[in-house]
């Protein structure tokens, strides 16, 4: 099976940071990747798939970039509504794997 | 507006079952698979299951293989996840999601809770 890993797990920042997460595969999985913001109390939301492309909806201050083993989340300038918990996801095949998650917090 | 509804949660012994629900509207149901997802108090999330469109393939996750049925009926919308031999570590949160057609989950429902507990 293929795991994913996450750095950091915890990332103290403030409004108007630029905030980047990184997610790693143990094995290659082209561009078969999702980002997922998830808040307290609620189901996670699909920000980015296929690595990067941004979902209906998400705004653009998110990007995402990578592929094979590599892989970016980037909020360009943090928001109060961005203050969550982000996980990866890997749908290279079955069966797929979220990454343990970072949460970004208030500094 | 699309929408899943999970229902069938609640607390069950260590050895039991119990049978999870998802109702879905505001999309075709048909035409797209479904997962089921699950997260553990302060964890991240675990893909449990998969089932295509028609049913014709169905894939679980190494921990809930040969104890989890994975199953769904169009007509009525309906995602089902009957759950035995359930033991402690299944305690979690487990949400219904539409699957894109690719891997991702592109649609979730709340949630329902299960915990496992004597």
């Amino acid at each position: 099976d293929i795991q994913m890993t996450q750095s950091p797990s915890t990332l103290s920042a403030s409004v108007g940071d630029r905030v980047t997460i990184t997610c790693r595969a143990s094995q290659g999985i082209s561009y078969w990747l999702a980002w997922y913001q998830q808040k307290p109390g609620e189901a996670p939301k699909l920000l980015i798939s296929r690595a990067s492309t941004l979902e209906s909806g998400v705004p653009s201050r998110f990007s995402g970039s990578g592929s094979g083993t590599e892989f970016t989340l980037t909020i360009s300038s943090l928001q109060p509504a961005d203050f969550a918990t982000y996980f990866c996801q890997h749908y290279n095949d079955y069966p797929f794997t979220f990454g343990p998650g970072t949460k970004v917090d208030v500094k | 507006e699309v929408q899943l509804v999970e229902s069938g949660g609640g607390l069950v012994q260590p050895g039991g079952s119990v049978r999870l629900s998802c109702v879905a509207s505001g999309f075709t149901f048909s035409n797209n698979g479904m997962d089921w997802v699950r997260q553990a108090p302060g964890k991240g999330p675990e893909w449990v299951s998969y089932i295509s469109r028609s049913s014709s393939h169905i894939y679980y996750g190494d921990s809930v293989k040969g104890r989890f049925t994975v199953s769904r009926d169009n007509a009525k919308n309906s995602l089902f996840l009957q759950m035995d031999s359930l033991r402690a570590e299944d305690t979690a949160i487990y949400y219904c999601a539409r699957d894109s057609n690719y891997g991702y989950m592109d649609v979730w429902g709340k949630g329902t809770k299960v915990t496992v507990s004597s």
